[in-house]
């Protein structure tokens, strides 16, 4: 079945540097992939939409300059957080669909962002 | 983008079967409706989608009314391994964006 993996599953990294996760999709091309984040006992909130071959359309309140997504290619989308900042530190959880294969989202296993 | 409401939290015991609702009021024409199931630190897993009336699969029911302004989630006999997070979503097959609403939290005991 379909796949989507997420890349690296947790990082720590210092605050003021930037780090950037990967979200693939394994066996299906994604036109369209979509980024969230979700505090501990909190929904996930969407904070854009990643688009390839353009520029992603972002969720009203999140600074596109500070959360960096490409997508490249039709397999791959990355979020860059940029000039990190504790308040940073989040489950971040990439999702996409098959292109012509319906409605079924799957979803990133998530990638675990602390900021010390 | 339909909103929905779920219960916060429930409570159940291991081999009782769970019925969760989720009351999505306006909902449009094109929208189906999909349940997802979040474990701690994963993302969420597709558990279940319909349009109308009933679906089932080997894990899970779920029911629609005819106004589809509600749907539930039936899971048979429950284990401990079902303790998650559960979330209803509603959308357009072709509008793929999903807002997460609070979900429901389940605890199964032995």
């Amino acid at each position: 079945g379909a796949v989507v993996s997420q890349h690296p599953s947790w990082v720590i990294c210092k605050s003021g540097t930037s780090v950037k996760i990967e979200c693939r999709s394994l066996d299906f091309q994604a036109t369209t992939m979509f980024w969230y984040r979700q505090f501990p006992k909190q929904s996930l909130m969407l904070m854009a939409t990643s688009n390839e071959g353009s520029k992603a359309t972002y969720e009203q309140g999140v600074e596109k300059d500070k959360f960096l997504i490409n997508h490249a290619s039709l397999t791959l989308s990355t979020l860059t957080v940029t000039s990190a900042h504790p308040e940073d530190s989040s489950f971040y959880i990439c999702s996409a669909n098959q292109v012509g294969r319906g409605n079924t989202i799957y979803f990133g296993e998530g990638s675990w962002l602390t900021v010390v | 983008l339909a909103k929905t409401t779920q219960p916060i939290s429930m409570d159940s015991y291991e081999g009782q079967e769970v019925n969760i609702t989720c009351s999505h009021n306006n909902i449009a024409t094109n929208d189906y409706i999909t349940w997802y199931q979040q474990f701690p630190s994963q993302g969420p897993r597709f558990i279940i989608q319909g349009y109308k009336t009933k679906v089932t699969n080997e894990v899970a029911s779920l029911f629609i009314p005819a106004d589809r302004k509600s749907s539930t989630l039936s899971l048979p006999r429950v284990s401990l391994s079902d303790t998650a997070v559960y979330y209803c979503l509603v959308g357009d097959p072709g509008f793929q964006k999903l807002v997460f609403g609070t979900g429901t939290r389940l605890l199964v005991s032995p």
